[in-house]
C-alpha cells in the first residue's frame, strides 16, 4: 500500500524566509500526491496537487512542490514566509483506482516575525 | 451554506451515550468520506462512500456506523465509546473515488468520551 513520510514534525521559520517541507511517498504505481493546509479549528484545505504532467506543480498563497521520481519526493517550498502561513500541512499520496488517500503525520510551520 | 458543513463542531458524550455526528456537502459531490484525526497521527480513513454505497471500511470498530442516506449527507452513528475514541472527526468529499480526485474537508466535530 501507499505511504507518506513527512520529515520534521515542527518547523520554524523568520518572516520573509525560504519554508521547505519535506515529503517521501512509497508507491507501486505512479501516484497521485497532494498537499493540504489545516489552519487551528479547520478542516484540511487543498494547497496543490500533483497527477500527471508538469512535475512543477504551483499551489495557492504562492506555494509549490516538485514531484521527483528518481527520489520519490514532493517536498513543497514558498520563497518568502508569511505569518499567516504558521499552519499545520500534510502530504498525501493516492493511486490510480484506489480509494485510500494516505496522509502523513502533518508538519507544523511557525513563523516568527 | 457552502462547502462542507459538520455539525455538532464540540461534543462530550459520556461511554454508555449514543451520539450521532452530521455531515452534508454542498458541493455536488458524488463521494463522501469519513476520517480519524488523534493528536500527532496521521489521518485514519473510516469508511467511503460513492454514490450513497459504502466502499471502503478500514475495520472500524462497530460502535462507529456510518449511514449516507443520500450524496450529500453522511452520518456517523456513535454508540459506547471508549476513551481513546476522543479525536477530531473529519467528514471529506470529492467528486468521485478513485485517487485522482481532491478532497474537500469540513471543519470536523471534536468529539471527548468521558
Amino acid at each position: 500500500a501507499q505511504s507518506v513520510t513527512q520529515l520534521g514534525s515542527h518547523v520554524s521559520v523568520s518572516e520573509g524566509a525560504l519554508v521547505l517541507l519535506r515529503c517521501n511517498y512509497s508507491s507501486s504505481v505512479p501516484p497521485y500526491l497532494f498537499w493540504y493546509v489545516q489552519y487551528p479549528n479547520q478542516g484540511l484545505q487543498l494547497l496543490l496537487k500533483y497527477t500527471t504532467g508538469a512535475t512543477l506543480v504551483k499551489g495557492i498563497n504562492g506555494f509549490e512542490a516538485e514531484f521527483k521520481k528518481s527520489e520519490t519526493s514532493f517536498h513543497l517550498t514558498k520563497p518568502s514566509a508569511h505569518m499567516s502561513d504558521a499552519a499545520e500541512y500534510f502530504c498525501a499520496v493516492s493511486e490510480p483506482g484506489n480509494n485510500d488517500m494516505r496522509f502523513g503525520a502533518g508538519t507544523r510551520l511557525t513563523v516568527k516575525p | 451554506e457552502t462547502g462542507v458543513t459538520q455539525t455538532p463542531r464540540h461534543l462530550v458524550m459520556g461511554m454508555t451515550n449514543k451520539k450521532s455526528l452530521k455531515c452534508e456537502q454542498h458541493l455536488g459531490h458524488n463521494a463522501m468520506y469519513w476520517y480519524k484525526q488523534s493528536a500527532k497521527k496521521p489521518l485514519e480513513l473510516m469508511f467511503v462512500y460513492n454514490f450513497k454505497e459504502q466502499t471502503e471500511n478500514n475495520s472500524v470498530p462497530s460502535r462507529f456506523s456510518p449511514e449516507c442516506p443520500n450524496s450529500s449527507h453522511l452520518f456517523l452513528h456513535l454508540h459506547t465509546l471508549q476513551p481513546e475514541d476522543s479525536a477530531l472527526y473529519l467528514c471529506a468529499s470529492s467528486q468521485a473515488t478513485g485517487g485522482w480526485y481532491e478532497q474537500y474537508f469540513g471543519p470536523g466535530t471534536r468529539l471527548t468520551v468521558t
